[in-house]
């Protein structure tokens, strides 16, 4: 079965730049979401379509791909980016599949 | 503005069958997009169990598709997740999910339903 691999655990500083990376064989032929989940809450798409940031998402936010790892890149961090984040692939030959997560610490 | 709500049992047998259901509102189900559920166990990370078009096409997670039943009531827009002889490790927080395209992600999620797996 597909695979997708991130560092269980970031931590950066406030005003600096996370990157956070998913890794999964041939991950660039396929489609990659990002989604941001907040304690108790329900997970937030926050790119989609590798680099496209959906409406009421921070500029802050961005995506990109290159070979098999896609990263979710968050400029300018805040104390409230402080969250898990999930990579998500899709291609048409498979199915949807969850990264294992990275929790993000800011301090 | 689009509004999914999980609802079923809180608790569930071993071995006994997981009936969820997902009402939507603010969105006609007969629209089109994707209908899907997906998972978290307590502690862990996402995993994605299943999704349902409009015209009753499903697509399953392969590591549970032996046990897995979707299917959606246009007429009362809703769609629904069966799952057959659970155990513990299906204990977990189930949320109903909407995608666009397969390829956009699930752009609204319901707030989800925690379903426990215990005699």
């Amino acid at each position: 079965s597909y695979e997708l691999t991130q560092p269980p655990s970031l931590s950066v500083s406030p005003g600096l730049t996370a990157s956070i990376t998913c890794s999964g064989d041939k991950l660039g032929e396929k489609y990659v979401c990002w989604y941001q989940q907040k304690p108790g809450q329900s997970p937030v798409l926050v790119i989609y379509q590798d680099t496209k940031r959906p409406s009421g998402i921070p500029e802050r936010f961005s995506g990109s791909t290159s070979g098999n790892t896609a990263t979710l890149t968050i400029s300018e961090t805040q104390a409230i980016d402080e969250a898990d984040y999930y990579c998500q692939a899709w291609d048409s030959s498979t199915v949807w599949v969850f990264g294992g997560g990275t929790k993000l610490t800011v301090l | 503005q689009v509004r999914l709500q999980e609802s079923g049992p809180g608790l569930v047998q071993p071995s006994a069958t997981l009936s969820l259901t997902c009402t939507v509102s603010g969105y006609s189900i007969n629209t089109g997009y994707y209908w899907g559920w997906i998972r978290q166990p307590p502690g862990k990370g996402l995993e994605w169990i299943g999704n349902t078009f409009h015209t009753g096409l499903t697509y399953h997670n392969p590591s549970l598709q032996s046990r897995v039943t979707m299917s959606i009531d246009t007429s009362k827009n809703q769609f629904s997740l069966t799952l057959n002889s659970v155990t513990a490790a299906d204990t977990a927080m189930y949320y109903c999910a909407r995608a666009l395209l397969a390829s956009d992600g699930v752009d609204t999620w319901g707030q989800g339903t925690l379903v426990t797996v215990s005699s």
